[in-house]
């Protein structure tokens, strides 16, 4: 059964740090989607991605934040100047009529 | 904008009783409703779904979940619980209106007690 993939599956970076967090979709969709979840938080969502541009993103995806499908497959999550609060897991997915299929996270832990 | 209500951070049940898990979303027309599972440290599974039509959703591992438009609800329930459904459960809606981001509740502990 296809599955979407992430990697790496745990990141540690010196603040400041610029990072890419890397996903593989599941090959026929066309929506891509970032989410993170703070150690204890619910799950938030950072950002779409359709048809090679952000279709919408949220207040925590600011000007540090970046997305990018740099190919056929990838689709990234760039943080140029990583912050002690952006220590979080990191959730992609990917949807097919509806149905969002989440990858198992990249967890990130900022020093 | 739509927002998810999960009243119970945790519940305990003993293996083998019945669990319901209370889920409420604030929107004004029928949102896309899900329930995912989360084991620590990993991913989100999707439990069920809720697009339209029969308001009662049969999911995976033995449990559905009831729309019930009248209360903004849609509950997850499992007549049995077993000690691997230990886990994290949230509820989920997505508006199209509002794009097609999924909305997570806060999440709820169940603990299996033996």
């Amino acid at each position: 059964e296809p599955e979407v993939t992430q990697t790496p599956s745990h990141q540690v970076t010196q603040m400041g740090q610029e990072v890419i967090l890397r996903c593989v979709p599941i090959s026929n969709h066309l929506y891509f989607y970032w989410y993170r979840q703070i150690l204890g938080q619910k799950v938030e969502f950072l950002v779409s991605f359709y048809n090679n541009e952000i279709s919408e993103k949220s207040e925590i995806f600011d000007d540090q934040f970046s997305v990018e499908r740099p190919d056929g497959s990838n689709f990234t999550l760039k943080i140029r100047s990583t912050k002690l609060e952006d220590s979080a897991m990191y959730f992609c997915a990917s949807s097919w009529e509806g149905e969002q299929f989440f990858g198992p996270g990249t967890r990130l832990t900022v020093l | 904008a739509q927002s998810v209500t999960q009243p119970d951070i945790h519940i305990t049940v003993s293996e083998g009783a019945s669990l319901e898990l209370r889920c409420n979303y604030s929107y004004g027309a029928t949102p896309y409703l899900f329930w995912y599972v989360q084991s620590p440290g990993q991913g989100l599974q999707l439990l069920l779904k809720y697009f339209s039509g029969d308001t009662l959703v049969q999911g995976i591992k033995g449990f559905e979940a009831e729309f019930k438009r009248s209360q903004s609800s849609f509950n997850l329930r499992k007549p049995s619980v077993h000690w691997s459904d230990a886990a994290e459960y949230f509820c989920a809606v997505v508006a199209m209106e509002y794009g097609n981001k999924l909305v997570f509740g806060a999440g709820t502990i169940l603990r299996v007690k033996s």
